[in-house]
């Protein structure tokens, strides 16, 4: 257990079917990101919050829709998405440390992801 | 475009072998490069390399960077079974992060 949960573990939509994914940090952390894993491809990253505030979208279709109501949650809005969407959906969580401008990706905790499968 | 390659792309050894893992880049403004292990689903975070020459250390693994032909390696000496594993190379550049497809790892008893 890393302190970060994700839930459904396991999800399968249709094209129409607006789902939400959801993940809980419960470690105290001010920042939390979206990875997407795709079979034979690298982990994307997806999006960025830093203290509640989206500071990265990595060029992700608006069929995506991230939401950070507060520093412990982080959503992931999905509606009318591809079969291509199909992949492993990583939440993770840092501590942004002071005043640094950066973010500290090393301090990171991973959830056990989500398993989506779009038809 | 960053850019960030891996090799091998995958490995089979046997328990009590050394293996090197590496994993190259290229990318603007580069602030880290980060190493994780990824056994069926969560990455786990093993380390951050900044400085060029400098080995990290944790046990059996260790790393290092060099920033002037812009490569890092990750050691794993007396592998176990436990060892076996996706290993993840990934550089921050800028405020983004490039991951490399990753290494795929068997350790056979």
């Amino acid at each position: 257990e890393t302190g970060v949960t994700q839930t459904p573990r396991h999800l399968v939509m249709g094209m129409t079917n607006k789902k939400s994914l959801k993940c809980e940090q419960h470690l105290g952390h001010n920042a939390m990101y979206w990875y997407k894993q795709s079979a034979k491809k690298p982990l994307e990253l997806m999006f960025v919050y830093n203290f509640k505030e989206q500071t990265e979208n990595n060029s992700v279709p608006s069929r995506f829709s991230p939401e950070c109501p507060n520093s412990s949650h982080l959503f992931l809005h999905l509606h009318t998405l591809q079969p291509e969407d199909s992949a492993l959906y990583l939440c993770a969580s840092s501590q942004r440390s002071g005043t640094s401008n950066g973010i500290p990706y090393n301090e990171q905790f991973f959830g056990p992801g989500t398993r989506l499968t779009v038809l | 475009e960053d850019k960030v390659v891996q090799s091998p792309l995958s490995l089979v050894v046997h328990e009590g072998d050394t293996v090197t893992l590496n994993c190259s880049y290229e990318v603007t403004n580069f602030r880290s490069l980060l190493w994780y292990k990824q056994e069926k689903k969560a990455p786990t975070f093993l380390f951050m390399l900044t400085s060029s020459g400098i080995e990290k250390k944790s046990g059996r693994l260790s790393s290092i960077l060099d920033k002037k032909e812009l490569f890092s390696i990750l050691n794993i000496t007396a592998t176990q079974t436990g060892d076996s594993a996706v290993y993840l190379c990934a550089v921050e550049g800028g405020s983004k992060l490039t991951f490399g497809k990753g290494i795929t790892l068997s350790v056979r008893p």
